[in-house]
């Protein structure tokens, strides 16, 4: 069975400053990682994947993630926040053999001027 | 437009009515999920849907939830006897078949139950 912790339900960061968003996995088997990026009043939107490729995996607008299979971990990077970051980002994993996606609670970006 | 495409973007019913959601897939998927999200929590899945087949539907409610994914034409979430508690966003998603491939989702249907 796979599942997904993010375990900051809220960051704040000032405008300009690296923003870390963390994600934890447990996983049966190899799996494929996903961010993804939720405004206000909007659907989710692909920042990026992970799909034993490259461990770091670079995304839309400027953001990053580096899959670390020791740690179980899939944290999302950006080196300067910018204030249209500001949303919801959630961690998805899912299994490779078709299983369902599962998603993580979610974080909440704020980005202060 | 090549996305997901949910209607109607709003729905409005009384309590004790029906609501009828429709999601059209990206062209070439044929795997449809559904999820819900009340106001300032994360997505609560619901159903995962293949071409005529349930495939997991153990986020759905027990009663008056249903959802259908035809040969032919949109996938539909129906509710029936709609409830206060009803309201929320709904947002559809599709994927191709392969485990590797991300879910693409539409902008979603706000219902609100009056």
């Amino acid at each position: 069975a796979q599942s997904v912790t993010q375990l900051d339900s809220h960051v704040s960061v000032s405008e300009g400053t690296p923003v870390l968003l963390r994600c934890n996995y447990s996983s049966s088997y190899s799996p494929s990682l996903f961010w993804y990026v939720q405004h206000p009043n909007k659907g989710l939107q692909l920042l990026l994947k992970y799909t034993s490729a490259a461990t770091l995996v670079k995304g839309i607008n400027g953001f990053e993630a580096e899959f670390k299979k020791s740690e179980t971990s899939f944290h999302l990077t950006k080196p300067s926040a910018h204030m249209s970051d500001a949303a919801e980002y959630f961690c998805v994993v899912r299994g490779n053999y078709g299983q369902n996606f599962v998603f993580g609670p979610g974080t909440r970006l704020s980005v202060l001027p | 437009n090549a996305g997901v495409m949910q209607n109607p973007r709003h729905l409005v019913r009384r309590r004790g009515q029906e609501a009828r959601l429709r999601c059209s897939p990206m062209k070439g998927h044929s795997h449809v999920y559904w999820y819900r999200q009340l106001p300032e929590e994360g997505l609560k899945f619901m159903v995962y849907l293949q071409k005529e087949n349930i495939i997991d539907e153990s986020g759905m409610p027990k009663e008056r939830f249903s959802a259908e994914f035809p040969k032919e034409g949109p996938s539909i979430l129906r509710i029936q006897q709609v409830v206060r508690g009803d309201s929320a966003a709904y947002f559809c998603a599709s994927s191709l078949g392969q485990s590797n491939q991300p879910q693409h989702f539409g902008d979603g249907t706000r219902l609100s139950i009056l």
